[in-house]
């Protein structure tokens, strides 16, 4: 079974700044995906970047981008020009990319990190 | 087109009472699942169906039902509420190797 680490609870960053946070999964598959998702306090899940294990390149979206270290089993997310609307939890997530079995195409996540932007 | 949505948004219950929260799509897809969140533990997996008629246990399936009778409609059954089902539920659907895509959430309360 698949696992995934968020080992940092919270995290705060200066407006304007650059954060990291972290993640980390386990897993005996060769190929799958793995997402970051935003919960801001009106709980909606928001899906802010998608990264798939056979792409060597690092996914980027606007001020967002990933540093997937596959051999480390490493995913962490940067988040730059760190604005107020960015503060929420931050959710990685692992999914197979083999659909050949029933139930593959579920999500594991991690415990979250929590962001707060200070103004 | 309305993509996930989910009723009600919020319900308190009270033990041994039974509900149904409701989940609907508007995109065509074949996946469609239902995961709690709780404090500190992340989303984590109820039940899940890959097409009408097709449904499975998750991670956490105990002391909750589901059926599929159409691709739009996936309904989630506390048959008998207990306080441990106190969280928030998120239906969530995706096509394929596609994201998947999350609804609002239903918060429920079980006193």
């Amino acid at each position: 079974a698949q696992t995934v680490t968020q080992s940092q609870p919270e995290m705060s960053v200066q407006e304007a700044e650059t954060v990291t946070l972290s993640c980390t999964y386990d897993t005996s598959e060769s190929d799958y995906y793995l997402f970051w998702y935003k919960q801001p306090p009106s709980r909606q899940m928001i899906l802010v970047i998608r990264q798939e294990a056979y792409k060597q390149q690092n996914a980027t979206e606007n001020r967002f981008s990933v540093n997937f270290q596959k051999a480390a089993k490493s995913f962490s997310l940067k988040i730059s020009d760190s604005q107020l609307g960015d503060a929420a939890m931050y959710f990685c997530a692992y999914r197979s990319a083999d659909i050949s079995n029933f139930g593959n195409e579920k999500l594991t996540f991690g415990t979250g990190t929590r962001l707060t932007i200070i103004p | 087109n309305a993509g996930v949505t989910q009723t009600p948004k919020f319900q308190v219950l009270k033990t041994g009472q039974s509900m149904t929260l409701q989940c609907a799509q508007d995109m065509n897809h074949e996946y469609m699942s239902w995961y709690r969140q709780d404090p500190g533990m992340g989303l984590r997996l109820i039940h899940y169906s890959v097409g009408a008629g097709i449904t499975d246990q998750g991670e956490v399936p105990n002391g909750y039902n589901v059926s599929r009778s159409t691709t739009e409609d996936f309904p989630l059954r506390l048959l008998s509420a207990a306080p441990s089902q106190t969280s928030v539920y998120f239906c969530a659907t995706a096509g394929g190797l596609e994201t998947q895509y999350f609804g609002p959430g239903t918060r429920l309360l079980v006193l």
